[in-house]
């Protein structure tokens, strides 16, 4: 079974803080995927990042990094120096490999205080 | 490019009434998806398109949901009755056909909120 675990359900830091959101998946397929989605105040859900199983390199994009451990079947989220924009709600997700269909975590919501 | 469009963005109905949700996926994405949130809980996975037919339909909740995706092209989620606790956000979201690409991300729309009162 699929399971996406995102313990923190609510997290507020002071702008120019940095702040990690932690994600802890299940799965039994060898071959799956992770995603981190974007919830802003505005509703939509915006796409962050795609990481398959294969590939444990860590990824940085401008302020945003995410840390894939396998070994702890983790997949964390850090923002360097938040900005009051990126308040919003978090999502990480797993898809897995027979299917397109994503599992999500229950979110967390980020509040970055000016 | 226009991205995932979903109409209403908002709906109030009363238990028992009727509602139709639209969603528009981005030209030419073969798979389209319906997702929910309710009562602030997981967003859960309801179905999956591909083209016109129904891939993954174990998501939906129960016979009061109906789904339909005339022509491949835009889809609509009917709710008959409404009951309370279906109130939530509705996602569509839409992505590129399988070709080798599989698991490629998908783009969402931005949401319909329906509450039953």
């Amino acid at each position: 079974a699929q399971k996406v675990t995102q313990a923190q359900t609510e997290i507020s830091v002071v702008e120019k803080e940095d702040v990690t959101l932690d994600c802890v998946y299940e799965t039994r397929d060898t071959t799956y995927y992770l995603f981190w989605y974007k919830q802003p105040p505005s509703g939509e859900l915006v796409f962050l990042i795609r990481r398959n199983s294969f590939d444990e390199q860590n990824e940085i994009s401008g302020r945003y990094s995410w840390n894939f451990q396998k070994s702890t079947s983790s997949f964390n989220f850090t923002i360097t120096a938040s900005q009051v924009v990126d308040s919003a709600v978090y999502f990480c997700a797993l898809s897995e490999s027979h299917g397109q269909n994503f599992v999500f975590g229950p979110g967390t919501r980020l509040s970055v205080l000016p | 490019e226009a991205g995932v469009t979903q109409f209403p963005s908002h709906s109030v109905i009363e238990k028992g009434q009727t509602v139709t949700l639209r969603c528009d996926p981005i030209s030419g994405h073969d798979n389209l998806y319906w997702y929910r949130r309710v009562m602030g809980k997981e967003i859960k996975f309801l179905l999956h398109f591909v083209k016109e037919s129904k891939q993954d339909e174990s998501g939906m909740p129960n016979n009061r949901f109906l789904a339909e995706r005339t022509g491949g092209t835009y889809s609509t989620l009917k709710v008959q009755p409404a009951e309370l606790e279906d109130s939530g956000v509705y996602f569509c979201a839409s992505s590129p056909g399988m070709g080798g690409r599989k698991n490629t991300e998908a783009f969402f729309g931005q949401g319909t909120r329906l509450t039953v009162v």
